[in-house]
């Protein structure tokens, strides 16, 4: 049964870069690694997808190594503004677990 | 292009009364999915729809009904409602043969 794990919370400061690593358990050959975003009273956003190495939009990055088994989003720099939880759920599957509660703290 | 909207953004019902949520998407997309979030527990799949006419059960589907007879709308209907369905519902849509989905600003449900 495909299934990720991910941290249940962060904290970090303004200004320094976050990197959360998803593990995906049972990713089939042919999935993508989807990331979302989701801020208070707010539905959940697609930020970032990959296949495989690195993928960087203006958002974020995405860090895929070779096996696949794992993922990790980097925030660089990251502000007030991105506290928020983060998902990486798996491929096709729809189940979003609690996220990565990340708080960005002054 | 609006994506994916939600009516009503808050409703407050009394045990034991009906309503339906509406979720429609402009984008053309064949899915369509209903989850609840709850304090702590992440989003739970209600139902979903793969296409016009069809729909199936998702993790949580008790307590709930659904229909999707124009692809771009998907009512999530409660018909006695209880005081456990007090929860934010997000409707969501996707394109098939992608696996991006996209959401809707939700609906506060309370029940009391």
């Amino acid at each position: 049964l495909a299934k990720t794990t991910q941290p249940i919370s962060m904290d970090s400061y303004e200004g320094q870069e976050v990197n959360i690593t998803c593990s995906h358990n049972n990713i089939a050959t042919n999935d993508y690694i989807t990331w979302y975003q989701q801020f208070p009273s707010q539905g959940p956003r697609f930020i970032i997808q990959g296949y495989k190495t690195k993928v960087t939009n203006e958002v974020a990055s995405l860090f895929i190594p070779a096996d696949r088994k794992s993922s990790t989003l980097s925030l660089p720099r990251v502000s007030l503004s991105d506290t928020a939880v983060y998902y990486c759920p798996p491929p096709n599957k729809y189940i979003f677990g609690t996220g990565t509660r990340l708080k960005v703290l002054a | 292009n609006a994506g994916v909207t939600q009516t009503p953004k808050f409703r407050v019902l009394k045990t034991g009364q009906s309503m339906t949520l509406l979720c429609a998407q402009d984008m053309n997309h064949e899915y369509m999915y209903w989850y609840r979030q709850d304090p702590g527990m992440g989003l739970r799949l209600i139902h979903y729809s793969v296409g016009e006419g069809t729909t199936a059960k998702g993790e949580v589907p008790d307590g709930y009904n659904v229909s999707r007879l124009k692809k771009q709308n998907f009512l999530l209907g409660l018909e006695s409602a209880a005081p456990s369905q007090t929860s934010v519902y997000f409707c969501a849509s996707r394109r098939q043969g992608t696996d991006t989905q996209y959401f809707g600003p939700g609906t506060r449900l309370t029940v009391l």
